[in-house]
């Protein structure tokens, strides 16, 4: 079965400044997909940003961005000019790519909390 | 497009009592998902389902039914709530499809009910 860990309970950053949130997965699987959920206290589940495995190029979305090792089987989350609104809890996910249905199951992390400091 | 909604945002039970958290999505997804969080616990899945009539188990499904007679609806049932059950609970739904050739996956999580059982 699939795990995703991430080793990182609670991080905080200035204001303006960049952060890096770690997150490692296990798998026997060559095809899946990985995600980066942003959690703010009202608890909706917002999704930051998302990478195919097939996909060598590092995914991207302003100031998001992840390194993706898919041999380190490591998927870290980069958020630059760190901004009050990213306080949250930021979820990592694996889903395997399923073809033609059959199944559908996300496997989530524990989750990081992000303090932004002003 | 609402999305995903849910129904209620808050519920009080007593151990015993029986309800059902309604789950609708509007946006034609084959896939919908229950979730449970719990603190320090990230998201597990309870159940799932890949299509009208077709439903299975996810990580925790001991005490919670599903069924899904239409595409548009997923609700989750406890029959004989416990304690236990106190959660957060997040409907989703999601499709996997091809873009250009390549496989592509959505998810969309609803606002999440806050279920306390006494």
């Amino acid at each position: 079965a699939q795990t995703v860990t991430q080793s990182q309970p609670e991080m905080s950053v200035q204001e303006a400044e960049t952060v890096t949130l770690s997150c490692t997965y296990d798998t026997s699987e060559s095809d899946y997909y990985l995600f980066w959920y942003k959690q703010p206290p009202s608890r909706q589940m917002i999704l930051v940003i998302r990478q195919e495995a097939y996909k060598q190029q590092n995914a991207t979305e302003n100031r998001f961005s992840v390194n993706f090792q898919k041999a380190a089987k490591s998927f870290s989350l980069k958020i630059s000019d760190s901004q009050l609104g990213d306080a949250a809890m930021y979820f990592c996910a694996y889903r395997s790519y399923i073809p033609q249905g059959g199944s559908e199951k996300l496997v989530f992390g524990k989750g990081t909390k992000l303090t932004v400091n002003p | 497009n609402a999305g995903v909604t849910q129904t209620p945002k808050f519920q009080v039970l007593k151990t015993g009592q029986s309800m059902t958290l309604q789950c609708a999505q509007d946006m034609n997804h084959e896939y919908m998902s229950w979730y449970r969080q719990d603190p320090g616990m990230g998201l597990r899945l309870i159940h799932y389902s890949v299509g009208a009539g077709i439903t299975d188990q996810g990580e925790v499904p001991n005490g919670y039914n599903v069924s899904r007679s239409t595409t548009e609806d997923f609700p989750l049932r406890l029959l004989s709530a416990a304690p236990s059950q106190t959660s957060v609970y997040f409907c989703a739904s999601s499709y996997e499809g091809l873009a250009g050739g390549l496989a592509s996956y959505e998810q969309y999580f609803g606002p999440g009910t806050r279920l306390t059982v006494t």
